[in-house]
């Protein structure tokens, strides 16, 4: 079975700071990984998403991540936030034998202070 | 653009009422899902269909049921609503065959008292 821990669960920013969110899976097969935003009121969106090749995936909005698969890891990174970034960040995992069923994990909520 | 579309924002029900939350997508995807989103534990597959009239239980299946008799639409039921179903229930699309990811809809917050 899939399953995905993110660890922070609220991160509390300034404006400009460099934001890391964390995200590790447990699978031991083939992955695709994604990283959902979910602004105040509104609905998830997709953010990045990784399938394979390059494991350093630019998304939306100066959002990266990398996959590093020696760690399990998909960390989420920004170089400087914007105080529109606040929303709830949402890690998610399909493995090769899901079809195409995402599970998530608990979410981050990230609050940036102007 | 992919529309889902859930056809209440909010919902307030009783104890033991059956409720019914809709979801229709406009795009011709073969999946749906239902989850809840409840804070710290994100989001909870309840069942997902991946055709017309089938249907696979999720990881909390318990207390609800869906229906899905046509492509567009996917319904999920709570036959007898209780206080620990008060959530928020999300409806999500995708195509099938490969990583697409989901498309979601805005959701259903349902408060039952």
């Amino acid at each position: 079975a899939q399953s995905v821990s993110q660890h922070n669960h609220h991160v509390i920013l300034s404006e400009a700071a460099s934001l890391e969110l964390g995200c590790n899976y447990s699978y031991g097969g083939t992955v695709n990984l994604f990283w959902y935003v979910q602004y105040p009121g509104q609905h998830l969106q997709l953010l990045l998403k990784y399938f394979s090749g390059d494991p350093l995936v630019k998304g939306i909005k100066g959002f990266e991540a990398e996959f590093i698969k020696s760690k399990f890891s998909f960390n989420l990174r920004k170089p400087s936030v914007q105080w529109s970034d606040t929303a709830e960040y949402f890690c998610a995992v399909n493995g090769d034998n899901a079809g195409n069923m995402l599970t998530f994990g608990g979410g981050t909520r990230l609050m940036v202070k102007p | 653009d992919v529309k889902v579309t859930q056809s209440s924002r909010y919902l307030v029900k009783r104890t033991g009422e059956k409720v019914f939350l809709e979801c229709v997508q406009d795009m011709d995807h073969e999946n749906m899902f239902w989850y809840r989103q409840d804070p710290g534990l994100g989001l909870r597959l309840i069942y997902f269909s991946y055709d017309v009239k089938m249907k696979e239980k999720g990881d909390i299946p318990e207390g609800y049921s869906v229906s899905r008799e046509k492509k567009e639409r996917f319904s999920l039921i709570l036959e007898s609503a209780s206080t620990n179903q008060t959530s928020m229930y999300l409806c999500a699309s995708s195509l099938q065959g490969g990583p697409y990811g989901y498309t979601f809809g805005s959701g259903t917050r349902l408060t039952v008292v």
